[in-house]
Order: C-alpha cells, then sequence, then structure tokens
C-alpha cells in the first residue's frame, strides 16, 4: 500500500496521560500536515511540514501539542495531559510542494479520552 | 486570517434531484480544491481548480471556478446514494489548505 498510514486508528486514554500518532506519508510527498477533526466540522488545520522543517504551527494549538518530522520521512504528533476536548479523529496529509498540491489523507486516529 | 465560507451546511435532496455547494472567499485565491469525505470516512480529493472561469466535469459532477476566482461551486447532476457524504472545498495558501465547513449531502428516504 502506498498510500498514507496512520497508526494506530483509535486510542483510549485517560485524561492527563500522554499520548503519540505515527503518521507516514507518500513517500515522494515532501510536504506533511496535520489536521483536528470534530463531528459535523471540517479538518482543522495543526501543523505543517516541508521536510524535516515545522514551517508553521496553528497559534490555535495548545503547547501540550509538539510534533516532529526527523529525516523528513514520517512524523509523530504528541499530546501531554490529555484532556477530554482533545477527543476528535487525528488527520495526516501529505502531498507535493508545487503546482499540483492535492493533499491525500490517512485513514486518521480516533482518539478517545475518558 | 484568510476564510473560505461554504454553504449550505445541509442539502436534503430526494434521489434524483440535484445538489449544489458553494465556496466563497474575500481574497482571490490561487486555486481551489474539492475534496469528498464519506460517513465515517476521510476526505479524498476530487479535483483542483487553477484557471479563471475554470469549468470541469467528472461525469455527474461539475465544477466551477470563478471568473475573478473568489468563489466555487460543485453541482451534482441526479445525485445517487453513492454520492452521500460530506463535500468540503478547501484553497491552497501557500502551505496549507484553508477549508471550508462542509456541505453535508443527504439523500431523503
Amino acid at each position: 500500500d502506498t498510500g498514507v498510514s496512520q497508526d494506530p486508528r483509535h486510542k483510549i486514554t485517560k485524561r492527563g496521560q500522554n499520548v503519540t500518532f505515527r503518521c507516514d506519508p507518500i513517500s515522494e510527498h515532501n510536504r506533511l500536515y496535520w489536521y483536528r477533526q470534530t463531528l459535523g466540522q471540517g479538518p482543522e488545520f495543526l501543523t505543517y511540514f516541508q521536510n524535516e522543517a515545522q514551517l508553521e504551527k496553528s497559534r490555535l494549538l495548545s503547547d501540550r501539542f509538539s510534533a516532529e518530522r526527523p529525516k523528513g520521512s514520517f512524523s509523530t504528533l504528541e499530546i501531554q495531559r490529555t484532556e477530554q476536548g482533545d477527543s476528535a479523529m487525528y488527520l495526516c496529509a501529505s502531498s507535493f510542494k508545487g503546482l499540483n498540491t492535492e493533499a491525500f489523507f490517512g485513514q486518521g486516529t480516533r482518539l478517545t479520552v475518558v | 486570517g484568510q476564510q473560505v465560507m461554504q454553504i449550505p451546511q445541509y442539502q436534503h435532496v430526494q434521489e434524483g434531484e440535484d445538489f449544489t455547494t458553494y465556496c466563497n472567499s474575500s481574497t482571490t485565491l490561487s486555486n481551489i480544491q474539492w475534496y469528498k469525505q464519506r460517513p465515517g470516512g476521510h476526505p479524498v480529493f476530487l479535483i483542483q481548480l487553477v484557471k479563471s472561469g475554470e469549468v470541469k466535469k467528472q461525469k455527474r459532477l461539475t465544477f466551477q471556478f470563478g471568473e475573478a476566482k473568489k468563489n466555487s461551486s460543485l453541482h451534482i447532476t441526479a445525485t445517487q446514494t453513492t454520492d452521500v457524504g460530506t463535500y468540503f472545498c478547501a484553497a491552497d495558501s501557500n502551505y496549507q489548505l484553508i477549508w471550508g465547513a462542509g456541505t453535508k449531502l443527504i439523500i431523503k428516504p
């Protein structure tokens, strides 16, 4: 499968715990995005990487959220001290930089904080 | 910051009726993309429009980009049950996509 893959698909955690999600983008893509989506809403931008450089992080994003993309390949998104409001679908997408910037999404990680 | 407004939020149609969703921006867009998200699924790219006044068709789907590149529409002719889902427009703003809130297509039973 050469698409975007995310792991895990589902995560249930207790409030206050830390969680980490992984995203493996399409190998030729140099852009990688993290989005959060809640029911009935569009994807909310969290952060963006071009290769290994994190170029933008949403101002709405708490300091409890951090993302990395070592070596410009896979990426991880960590949420520290989870809160119930963090419950959402976390989507990763990748794309080329250039004229054709269509984003290919992974199937997402559904986080439930109890 | 740049925003993309999408209407309506929901559209209920009988199977066989048409469906249209609209996106508007206050600023000129470099391009606009359309995605479909099935219930429980992830957004899937449909098309990208780049040129002023561009019209593209995919079977029963017609996509338009306004002359001023500030608005776009997606029209589905004769909806089918397989069309059910939420349709999003997204504007490419340098490094990120600015998403509309989506229009949910609901087929009346």
